[in-house]
């Protein structure tokens, strides 16, 4: 069965960096994207972008161009997405996401890490 | 990109149906065929209950449909349930490689 285990919560000042791990089990690593979405407390998905494991090409949200760097490695089953630059408005859980066999959906979610932003 | 249009809210009593919709523009929900719902419960990583407008992902059951028509897409569930008290949200693929979000929306069984 397909499992997505992420990192755990972090707390972070703004101005610094902060990097999620997501380790997947139980399918072919190199074989689907993986995508990364936030929500803040109360409030929709925003989904970041995308990564894929096979080549380490990635395409990020306009938004966070220049802000986020998604990469992979494929020896340990594991993707990561590094936020820099963190601001208040950062805080929120961040969940990594399979791309599913179609196009553009997601079929598989981490539990979520919350990442909190404050002085 | 803007996020795509949900009602905040939705309820209906158990047996009866629900319906979401999810307004977008030409440029996403109009132009792809790539709509998906999620489903998602407090404190709760989301669950994809509906993708490529109409399709279901194995488990999910049928009382889950979806379809669309110009810019707007439709989840409906038919014969409520208590355990279908969740927050739904669409999504659609925008071009460019870019994925939109509606705001959800909270269905509430009376």
């Amino acid at each position: 069965q397909v499992h997505l285990v992420q990192s755990g919560a972090e707390v972070k000042k703004p101005g610094a960096s902060v990097k999620v791990s997501c380790r997947a089990s139980g399918y072919t690593f190199t074989s689907y994207d993986i995508n990364w979405v936030r929500q803040a407390t109360g409030q929709g998905l925003e989904w970041l972008g995308w990564v894929d494991p096979a080549n380490g090409n990635t395409h990020l949200a306009h938004k966070f161009q220049g802000r986020v760097t998604m990469t992979t490695s494929s020896s340990i089953d594991t993707a990561y997405m590094e936020l820099s630059s963190l601001r208040s408005d950062d805080t929120a859980v961040y969940y990594c996401a399979r791309g599913g066999s179609g196009d553009y959906e997601f079929d598989f979610w981490g539990q979520g890490t919350l990442v909190t932003v404050s002085s | 990109q803007s996020a795509l249009t949900q009602p905040p809210s939705a309820s209906g009593s158990p047996g009866q149906s629900v319906i979401i919709t999810c307004t977008g523009t030409s440029n996403d929900i109009g132009r792809y065929k790539y709509v998906s719902w999620y489903q998602q419960y407090p404190g709760k990583a989301p669950k994809l209950i509906i993708y490529e407008v109409n399709k279901r992902p194995s488990g999910v059951p049928d009382r889950f449909s979806g379809s669309k028509s110009a810019n707007t897409a439709s989840l409906t569930v038919s014969g409520l349930q208590a355990e279908d008290e969740a927050d739904y949200y669409c999504s659609s693929y925008g071009g460019s490689n870019n994925v939109v979000f509606g705001g959800g929306t909270k269905v509430t069984v009376l």
